[in-house]
């Protein structure tokens, strides 16, 4: 099984910081990363496919950027609707696996 | 506008068994590969089990095979997971997803999810 590994597991920024969340494959995906966000008691929601293809109605402060094992999810400028849990997960082969998650709390 | 709910959660005591529903609706189901997700509250997700459009592809994670089957009527526009012997560490919320092929592979909706308990 193909391995996701994010980082950092939590951080603390203020509204209007930049931030961006890694996540390392254990073997090459190409693009097949795609990007979750999560709130509590919610469903997950899908944010970027295709490592930088945004979601229909996600803002464009949401970008996705990598390739091969190591992928990045930044944030340019952080609203307050944006504190929640990122995943990343791969789509390249079955199973599905996803990181464990990166949890962005109001500092 | 796609839909997905699922049910039949509940608490059941381990070794027992529990069958999860996923009604869909809003498109059109039977063109669609299906996956069931599961989640410890507060933890990282957890892929469970995939269906092919026809139902004649599945395929689970190692953490249920032998236990778990999944399922699905397209008659119905309705997915299943069949869950037996369970364990208390199966307890979760349990989530189905609609996974879309353009130009790769995703989740694009997810239902609300199930909440399963195995507790005695």
């Amino acid at each position: 099984d193909i391995q996701m590994t994010q980082s950092p597991s939590s951080l603390s920024a203020s509204v209007g910081d930049r931030v961006s969340i890694t996540c390392r494959a254990s073997q090459s995906i190409g693009s097949h990363l795609n990007w979750y966000q999560q709130k509590p008691g919610k469903a997950p929601k899908l944010l970027i496919h295709g490592t930088s293809t945004l979601q229909y109605g996600v803002p464009s402060r949401f970008s996705g950027s990598g390739s091969g094992t190591h992928f990045t999810l930044t944030v340019s400028s952080l609203q307050p609707e944006d504190f929640a849990t990122y995943f990343c997960q791969q789509s390249y082969d079955t199973p599905r696996t996803f990181g464990q998650g990166t949890k962005v709390e109001i500092k | 506008q796609v839909q997905l709910m699922e049910s039949g959660g509940g608490v059941v005591q381990p070794g027992r068994s529990l069958r999860l529903s996923c009604a869909a609706s809003g498109f059109t189901f039977s063109n669609y590969v299906m996956h069931w997700v599961r989640q410890v509250p507060g933890k990282e997700l957890e892929w469970v089990a995939v269906i092919s459009n026809d139902g004649s592809d599945t395929y689970s994670a190692d953490s249920v095979k032998g236990r778990f089957t999944i399922s699905r009527d397209n008659s119905k526009s309705t997915l299943y997971l069949q869950m037996n012997s369970l364990r208390a560490d199966d307890t979760a919320v349990y989530y189905c997803a609609r996974e879309n092929d353009i130009s790769g592979w995703f989740f694009d909706y997810w239902g609300l999810g199930t909440l399963v308990t195995v507790s005695s």
